[in-house]
């Protein structure tokens, strides 16, 4: 069965610097997005994406966030200058369309110290 | 806006009782409406899903939930839980035209007793 692959599983990186957290969405989607869960809380939608441009984003997906699809499979989240309270799960997903079920992945578990 | 609330943070059930894992939700449109689970150090799973139709919806390990559109719910039921099914279960909901925009709720941690 397809499925969202992301990588890495677990990301520790120092304040202040930039990290990319990457995904490959099922390959005949073409709606992508990131979603986060700080430790203990609920998942919070950051982004979607279509046709090589944000189509929504967050309150929380600020200046610092910045996503792109670089080649004809992957999806990134680059994060510029990491904060402690950016630490969280980050979940990618994919869908056939806007109006069908999206897919997650495992996620990528981002500790910032 | 969609918004979802889940009424109990935490349930403990012993092995073999019953479960119901309740959720509400509000929308001004028609929605979908999810349940995900997901067990500890690991991501998220779909265990089942309301799209249309039949308003019992059965899922993935002998889970099932029942759309009330009077009521603006849709609580999760498990007749006999196990061990395994400890777990943190998320309802959530996207909008009919979007839906793949998922709001959640808070989770409602499972923990099961033998």
């Amino acid at each position: 069965e397809p499925e969202v692959t992301q990588t890495p599983s677990h990301q520790v990186t120092q304040m202040g610097q930039e990290v990319i957290l990457r995904c490959v969405p099922i390959s005949n989607h073409l709606y992508f997005y990131w979603y986060r869960q700080i430790l203990g809380q609920k998942v919070e939608f950051l982004v979607s994406f279509y046709n090589n441009e944000i189509s929504e984003k967050s309150e929380i997906f600020d200046d610092q966030f910045s996503v792109e699809r670089p080649d004809g499979s992957n999806f990134t989240l680059k994060i510029r200058s990491t904060k402690l309270e950016d630490s969280a799960m980050y979940f990618c997903a994919s869908s056939e369309t806007v109006n069908t079920e999206a897919f997650f992945g495992q996620g990528t578990r981002l500790t910032v110290v | 806006a969609q918004s979802v609330t889940q009424l109990d943070s935490q349930v403990p059930v012993f092995e073999e009782a019953p479960v119901e894992l309740r959720c509400n939700y509000s929308s001004s449109v028609s929605v979908y409406l999810f349940w995900y689970v997901q067990y500890p150090n690991q991501g998220l799973q779909l265990l089942l899903k309301y799209l249309s139709g039949s308003t019992l919806v059965k899922g993935i390990n002998g889970f099932e939930a029942e759309f009330n559109k009077s009521q603006t719910s849709f609580h999760l039921r498990k007749p006999s839980v196990h061990i395994s099914d400890t777990a943190e279960y998320f309802c959530a909901v996207s909008r009919r035209s979007s839906a793949s925009k998922i709001i959640f709720g808070s989770g409602t941690r499972l923990s099961i007793r033998p």
